[in-house]
């Protein structure tokens, strides 16, 4: 199957910093990407929808100013989580979707982000 | 909107046969997906179902009834590696909604 590489793969950053997170299709190209996040005990949370080459699409609730999102290639995305704070701890993952195939995007392995 | 149903937690014991349901409403449908997620691991593709009926792929099969809103996910020959959550996502205009996930438990 297609493989979507993220990285890193865990962070621990200071209260008030940024933090950026990769999602790569390593073989494949990926003409949407979608972020979510993972709270512990919880189910995936949609965060935004990233389409190469546009502005990416968030969720209701999502602060885009805070959850900066860039779609500059056929094979990367990058999630800015801007001005970390402690609430922001969580599971990140992506999913990266080729062309326009209903099956499934293929999941990166996640990154676990911990704010102190 | 979407609303996706599955139970919370399921037992089975090695060797045996379990069956996860999970129910949708939705107010567009591409597709339902099946994910097994180990704790602390990204989720992995099990299965996608479109049309009715029963897919099956090795000791997994997914099926399908769009009229009913219904899906389950049967595992066949448990193994204690597949103790995990099992997601699924019902994928409506362009994005999937993921259900809470039904945690399996597999004894000896």
């Amino acid at each position: 199957g297609a493989v979507v590489s993220q990285h890193p793969s865990w962070v621990i950053c200071k209260s008030g910093t940024s933090v950026k997170i990769e999602c790569r299709s390593l073989d494949f190209q990926a003409t949407t990407m979608f972020w979510y996040r993972q709270f512990p005990k919880q189910s995936l949370m949609l965060m935004a929808t990233s389409n190469e080459g546009s502005k990416a699409t968030y969720e209701q609730g999502v602060e885009k100013d805070k959850f900066l999102i860039n779609h500059a290639s056929l094979t990367l995305s990058t999630l800015t989580v801007t001005s970390a704070h402690p609430e922001d701890s969580s599971f990140y993952i992506c999913s990266a979707r080729e062309g326009q195939k209903n099956t499934e995007a293929f999941f990166g392995q996640g990154t676990r982000l911990t704010v102190v | 909107g979407q609303n996706i149903d599955q139970p919370t937690e399921m037992t089975a014991t090695e060797g045996a046969i379990v069956q996860i349901n999970c129910t949708y409403q939705t107010s567009g449908f591409n597709g339902l997906f099946w994910y097994q997620q180990h704790a602390g691991e990204a989720p992995t593709f099990l299965s996608y179902n479109v049309l009715d009926g029963l897919e099956e792929k090795g000791r997994f099969s997914s099926f399908l009834s769009r009229s009913k809103g219904y899906s389950y996910l049967l595992l066949k020959e448990l193994h204690m590696k597949d103790s995990a959550s099992y997601l699924c996502a019902v994928k409506g205009a362009g994005k999937s909604t993921f259900g809470d996930g039904t945690t399996l438990t597999v004894k000896p």
